[in-house]
């Protein structure tokens, strides 16, 4: 299947501060959508993103879906302690009658006290 | 409450012994998908149904069984489960082709001994 390479596998921060991760593809990508999953939960989604270039904002958290369909980008700005979980790429292919969405390995966020 | 629900939440199991994971949907989503998690793997597709009695392959679908003869349920089998699908499991559903992503259950964690 299709492989999305997800970084940073794990972050440490202290509260405040700004965090980035990435997500990469092999493959173009039509829709990138970013999920979070708390501890014993299931993932929950952030933001969606549609078009190439596309900066799309839901709160402290900003995401892009990158020029050429094969990456996209989450940041979340002045981090509090409920960030902290698993962050999960995922995106949706262009074939007609696939419903596959591919998900990156994740990134597990700890805030550091 | 729109939601859906997995049940049951934890299971432990002995290798061979056939064993049900259900699923259901109240948003009349007409697609749903099964995942298991893995540490350092993320969330892999097993099986996904366009609507009912439509179903396909994910990209591990080995030793997996789906069914969806209701459009509300669809319901995970293990017809002889050993070890290496002790897994967290999630079930998903969206109403929505292009991807505004799935809305997940809160996940069931099968160990098989």
């Amino acid at each position: 299947g299709q492989q999305l390479n997800q970084s940073p596998q794990s972050m440490f921060i202290q509260e405040g501060e700004d965090v980035s991760m990435n997500c990469t593809s092999s493959s173009i990508f039509n829709t990138w959508l970013w999920y979070k999953q708390d501890p014993g939960e299931g993932p929950v989604l952030l933001i969606a993103l549609y078009k190439a270039g596309e900066l799309t904002s839901n709160g402290r958290l900003t995401a892009q879906f990158g020029i050429t369909r094969k990456d996209s980008f989450l940041n979340i700005s002045a981090s509090i302690p409920s960030d902290v979980g698993i962050y999960f790429c995922a995106g949706h292919g262009s074939n007609f009658g696939n419903e596959k969405l591919t998900f990156g390995t994740g990134t597990r966020l700890t805030i550091i006290p | 409450e729109a939601q859906v629900t997995q049940n049951p939440r934890y299971l432990i199991t002995v290798t061979g012994k056939k064993l049900t994971v259900t699923c259901s949907q109240n948003m009349n989503h007409e697609y749903m998908s099964w995942y298991r998690q893995d540490p350092g793997l993320g969330l892999r597709q097993i099986y996904y149904s366009m609507n009912v009695e439509a179903t396909d392959k994910g990209d591990v679908p080995e030793g997996y069984k789906v069914s969806r003869k209701e459009k509300r349920n669809f319901p995970l089998i293990l017809e002889s489960p050993s070890p290496n699908q002790t897994s967290l499991y999630f079930c998903a559903s969206s109403w929505d082709r292009e991807g505004y992503g799935y809305t997940f259950g809160s996940g069931t964690r099968l160990t098989v001994v």
